[in-house]
């Protein structure tokens, strides 16, 4: 079963909105991972946080970290129509090769 | 580096046929997965792999082989389809000590 469940399932923005998507997960976790899907393509990785880590940057992307509550969020600042996409959290637990996947949430920035 | 790649990108089977998802990386990664995703679904893992002649389950392993002779190959054998595998079907891979995941574009199966 999945590990970790995003919220919303669809998010639908104007672009230079900020959209915030959440991830919510069961059990104790090493890392969290962010990826995006385009129409029709594979996964593609974002950023990382682990752990002991509460907040990451990456360019316009903010991933925040809250173990205790079990949830995590991706923030994208002064979004535009390219980051119409798939949005997938997977979280990564000590026992675990391989990372477990979210159901995703559908973005669609409007020009 | 080519990274990871897929064959066929499209195809469609009758009920009961077999045919095997070939997936190759050129990255020397340890790990390989696959993954079927359907819509509303997510990603759910099949099989993966954690090294050359080492496969193990995943979370809808049935109605699947695996092999993994080679660290660069992993193909996904469907013995007999069924309309249920109708789905998109990706491979990734990962190194051992890393995290991030490297998909390839992903194969479209259809059976009918």
């Amino acid at each position: 079963s999945q590990q970790g469940e995003e919220d919303p399932q669809a998010l639908s923005i104007q672009e230079g909105e900020n959209a915030t998507m959440n991830c919510s997960y069961k059990t104790s976790i090493n890392n969290l991972q962010w990826y995006r899907q385009n129409s029709g393509r594979g996964l593609v990785h974002l950023i990382l946080i682990r752990s002991n880590e509460r907040e990451k940057h990456s360019g316009r992307l903010r991933v925040t970290l809250d173990t205790s509550k079990k949830s995590s969020s991706l923030l994208i600042t002064a979004s535009r129509a390219a980051d119409t996409a798939s949005y997938f959290c997977a979280t990564g637990s000590g026992g675990s090769y391989i990372p477990t996947f979210g159901r995703g949430t559908s973005l669609i920035v409007h020009p | 580096n080519a990274g990871v790649t897929q064959t066929p990108k499209f195809q469609v089977l009758k009920t009961g046929q077999s045919m095997t998802l070939q997936c190759a990386q050129d990255m020397n990664h340890e790990y390989m997965s696959w993954y079927r995703q359907d819509p509303g679904m997510g990603l759910r893992l099949i099989h993966y792999s954690v090294g050359a002649g080492i496969t193990d389950q995943g979370e809808v392993p049935n109605g699947y082989n695996v092999s993994r002779s080679t660290t660069e190959d992993f193909p996904l054998r469907l013995l007999s389809a069924a309309p249920s595998q109708t789905s998109v079907y990706f491979c990734a891979s990962k190194p051992g000590g890393g995290e991030t995941q490297y998909f390839g574009p992903g194969t479209r199966l259809l059976v009918l």
